[in-house]
């Protein structure tokens, strides 16, 4: 069945250092993959997206690469900040709208350390 | 993020009683989702709906019963709670070319 596996579980870094976590996706029909960042206790947030028709995407101190042959997506975050440190989940669809169900990554948890 | 709301956001139940947990959204998104949220398994999907009337299955639906009679709410009801749906459940919402938006959520414990 369709499966989304997601590396590290957690991911210790020094502040001011980058933080990359790795998914890999299994149905090759996915083509849309947003990450969530969950701070404790609170919702999902969506923080970045990605479409199958572009190889990388970024906004500020987030990035997202897509290799679609491989069927891995990454999360790049630079310069880290204590206030990054949250679970993050990666998620894969068929919808290219992002409105087809998201089959979801078990999590990152990440400590940013001051 | 005010859009979307769950009541009750606690919930402490017995084995074998119903409950219904309620989600409503203020955007009038066509699609509206359910997850439940585990330690080591991250968010499953229970079920979804993809306008009025119409709901389809999603990775975990037994126990679960949904309906969508209007746009704006989802409920979702466990008909006779165990205690492996001890959970914390999210609503989720989106609209076409856009994100799913989540509820706060409702943490659920059946003793």
């Amino acid at each position: 069945g369709e499966n989304v596996e997601q590396h590290p579980s957690t991911l210790s870094v020094q502040e001011g250092d980058s933080a990359v976590i790795k998914c890999t996706y299994s149905d090759s029909a996915s083509n849309y993959f947003p990450w969530y960042k969950q701070e404790l206790g609170k919702r999902p947030q969506l923080i970045i997206d990605i479409r199958s028709n572009v190889g990388e995407k970024k906004d500020q101190r987030i990035a997202v690469t897509l290799n679609k042959t491989a069927k891995h997506f990454s999360l790049h975050i630079t310069e880290t900040q204590p206030e990054d440190s949250a679970v993050y989940f990666c998620a894969a669809s068929k919808g290219a709208s992002g409105t087809y169900k998201y089959i979801f990554g078990t999590g990152t948890r990440l400590k940013v350390l001051a | 993020d005010a859009g979307i709301t769950q009541s009750p956001r606690y919930k402490i139940t017995e084995t074998g009683r119903q409950v219904t947990l309620m989600c409503h959204q203020t955007w009038s998104h066509s699609y509206m989702f359910w997850y439940r949220q585990d330690l080591g398994h991250g968010l499953r999907l229970i079920y979804y709906s993809a306008a009025a009337d119409i709901t389809d299955k999603g990775e975990v639906p037994d126990g679960y019963v949904v309906s969508r009679s209007k746009t704006e709410n989802f409920p979702l009801t466990l008909e006779s709670a165990t205690r492996s749906q001890t959970s914390v459940y999210f609503c989720a919402s989106s609209e076409s070319r856009k994100g799913q938006y989540f509820g706060p959520g409702t943490r659920l414990t059946v003793t």
